[in-house]
């Protein structure tokens, strides 16, 4: 079977920093994707891991470990903008993604 | 615009009437994947096209749901005689064979069945 687990919600301060953790468990990995998700809008892509380590992208950052079947999200220097939910996605073969739950994350001043 | 659009972005309908949604992909894009998301939850996958042929079909597509891609190039999802556990968000994404899996999302189609 297919399982991604993240947690379903987060809070955290304007400015800090906040790690959003997602542990997989698929039939076949192709890589890790992080999509952001405000409510009512469509996913948009943050991130794609393939091997392991850690990613940077300006404020936000990803790493991957495949053999513990683990990643996290790593938001740095918060903003109220960054509140929406945060989706953990493998592909197991090239066909389809699979999501995890998603994380909401609620920024407060 | 070039990204992936959905159109209706709101449906209401009653009980047992039919529904179609349309997408239309990002155009280099060859492969089209449709997702169903309830609230609280990840997108769940559909159904995919690589162009006009479906390859796949999850099981959570029961056969009151039907989806074409006839000319590879936009696709139509519908729903015959909804259900008020149909109301969702319908999602599609596109992406390239050529990418790195990567799928693009359109704005959804939110279905309230009443």
């Amino acid at each position: 079977g297919q399982n991604i687990d993240q947690p379903t919600e987060m809070t955290a301060t304007e400015g800090a920093i906040v790690q959003i953790n997602c542990t997989y468990q698929t039939s076949g990995f192709n890589g890790l994707f992080w999509y952001q998700q405000h409510a009512g809008e469509a996913p948009t892509f943050l991130s794609y891991n393939v091997l392991d380590g850690l990613e940077e992208k300006g404020r936000f950052s990803s790493f991957l470990s495949r053999s513990k079947g683990y990643s996290y999200l790593l938001l740095k220097e918060l903003q109220m903008k960054d509140s929406a939910s945060y989706l953990c996605a493998v592909p197991p073969n090239t066909d389809k993604l699979i999501f995890g739950t998603g994380t909401r994350l609620q920024v407060f001043p | 615009d070039t990204g992936v659009s959905q159109n209706p972005r709101h449906k209401i309908t009653k009980r047992g009437q039919n529904v179609t949604f349309r997408c239309d992909p990002i155009s280099e894009h060859n492969r089209l994947y449709w997702y169903r998301q309830t609230l609280g939850q990840g997108p769940e996958f559909l159904t995919y096209f690589q162009n006009e042929a479906q390859l796949e079909k999850s099981r959570l597509l029961s056969d009151r749901f039907s989806a074409e891609r006839p000319k590879g190039s936009f696709s139509t999802l519908e729903i015959q005689r909804t259900e008020q556990g149909d109301s969702a968000m319908y999602l599609c994404a596109s992406s390239s064979l050529a990418g790195n899996y990567e799928q693009y999302f359109g704005p959804g189609t939110r279905l309230t069945v009443t």
